[in-house]
């Protein structure tokens, strides 16, 4: 089965500077990856993903970029805010499979 | 358009119980994930229903079980509890089994004395 690896576990920025979390996976067919941010005390959300089609991704603040080669893609935050400290959640998948999680990255702005 | 609901929100049961939990998926959605997630940990894959089947199931004892009905709702059961067991249950659904995104539940947060 896929392999999902997350680093680092946890992060810590000063408030505006950026924040960049990687993942690499083992299966070359896996082809969806979402991220997902988990505040204190709630579900997760998903916030950006990336199908394999694509490089990268942005939204505002937040980037995803995919290296198909490698088997590694990273969720970029920029100018970090208090509201980002939360657990971030890398996940990959492939066509009628299950999800594959990283084991999650706290990140804590520092205001 | 409503979100996936869990109940019940929180559940406290004593060792060599059992719980059970509910989950009811985005209307449309077909597929039921549960995950296990202990304090401070990752999320834990326990069970993937799609279709009223048994799609995967992660690393669990086989008292962890359930089963979805035919309106796409899911039940997830935990025989003869242990104090390990206590944690976030989380279920997420998603439209098909097709690489698509996962939608989470608020959770049920259970606690075994």
């Amino acid at each position: 089965g896929e392999n999902v690896e997350q680093h680092p576990s946890t992060l810590s920025v000063q408030e505006g500077d950026s924040a960049v979390i990687k993942c690499t996976y083992s299966d070359s067919a896996s082809n969806y990856f979402p991220w997902y941010k988990q505040e204190l005390g709630k579900r997760p959300q998903l916030i950006i993903d990336i199908r394999s089609n694509v490089g990268e991704k942005k939204d505002q603040r937040i980037a995803v970029t995919l290296n198909k080669t490698a088997k590694h893609f990273s969720l970029h935050i920029t100018e970090t805010q208090p509201e980002d400290s939360a657990v971030y959640f890398c996940a990959a998948s492939k066509p009628g499979n299950q999800f594959y999680f990283g084991t999650g990255t706290s990140l804590t702005v520092i205001p | 358009e409503a979100g996936v609901t869990q109940s019940p929100t929180h559940l406290i049961k004593t060792r060599g119980q059992q719980a059970t939990l509910r989950c009811s998926p985005i209307s449309g959605h077909t597929s039921v994930y549960w995950y296990q997630q202990a304090l401070g940990l990752g999320l834990q894959f326990l069970l993937w229903y799609d279709e009223g089947e048994e799609r995967n199931r992660g690393n669990f004892p086989p008292r962890f079980s359930g089963r979805q009905f035919p309106n796409y709702s899911s039940e997830l059961n935990v025989n003869a509890l242990e104090l390990e067991d206590s944690a976030l249950y989380l279920c997420a659904s998603s439209p098909q089994t097709r690489g698509e995104t996962q939608y989470f539940g608020p959770g049920t947060r259970l606690l075994v004395l």
